[in-house]
């Protein structure tokens, strides 16, 4: 089973910020939150990684929460081309891993 | 750069049938890793080879195999198909064994009739 939970669905308006939630409550102290994205019938793309400080590059940013138990992924100015389902992971870093994906956010940009 | 390229990108089989999919991975990586999606579901891991040995598989039947040659690349075989592997098959490459960041390739569709 995945380690976390994100909503079923999201919409977004376009240049407004996404904001996808995930939840990792189990999370242990070496897993980091990974996450991808999938545009339909493409394979996934990775867009960031974390283990507790907050992270920034060119497509997004992560934050997670203190107590690690959450984290948001946020896309400053969402355009159609976001249209795409966002996974949300938890990996260890240090050991060979089943990598788990859930069934992810459906995330629509309207204009 | 090449990125991760599978082949061949659509196939149709007949239930009993074999089928064997192929990846090439970035170059310079050195780990492969496999991942089955059904329609509508998340990617489910099958298998992860680095340095040419099997480092981890996920909950599938005896009847899914794999192996990494000495270039890297990887093929995936699936015997006595059945109806339900219709899916779409993702390869995905990593630089180390442990860890990183995953690369995927466009995926295999397979459909088995």
């Amino acid at each position: 089973d995945a380690k976390t939970t994100q909503p079923t669905s999201m919409d977004c308006a376009e240049g407004r910020a996404a904001n996808l939630p995930c939840n990792h409550s189990t999370i242990s102290g070496n897993e980091y939150v990974y996450w991808y994205r999938q545009i339909h019938s493409q394979g996934p793309q990775y867009i960031i990684h974390g283990l507790k400080n907050n992270e920034t590059n060119e497509m997004a940013s992560l934050i997670i929460t203190e107590d690690r138990k959450s984290s948001t992924l946020i896309l400053p100015h969402a355009t159609l081309r976001d249209t795409a389902v966002y996974y949300c992971i938890v990996r260890v870093q240090t050991s060979y891993d089943k990598v788990i994906f859930g069934p992810g956010t459906s995330l629509s940009v309207i204009p | 750069d090449a990125g991760v390229t599978q082949s061949p990108t659509h196939l149709i089989k007949t239930r009993g049938q074999h089928v064997t999919l192929r990846c090439s991975p970035i170059s310079g990586h050195k780990s492969v890793s496999w991942y089955q999606q059904v329609l509508g579901q998340g990617p489910q891991f099958i298998f992860q080879y680095y340095e040419k040995e099997e480092r981890g598989r996920g909950n599938f039947p005896d009847r899914f195999s794999a192996r990494q040659f000495p270039n890297y690349s990887s093929e995936l075989n699936v015997n006595a198909l059945l109806l339900g592997d219709s899916a779409l098959y993702l390869c995905a490459s990593q630089l180390g064994g442990q860890g990183g960041e995953q690369y995927f390739g466009p995926g295999t569709r397979l459909t088995v009739t």
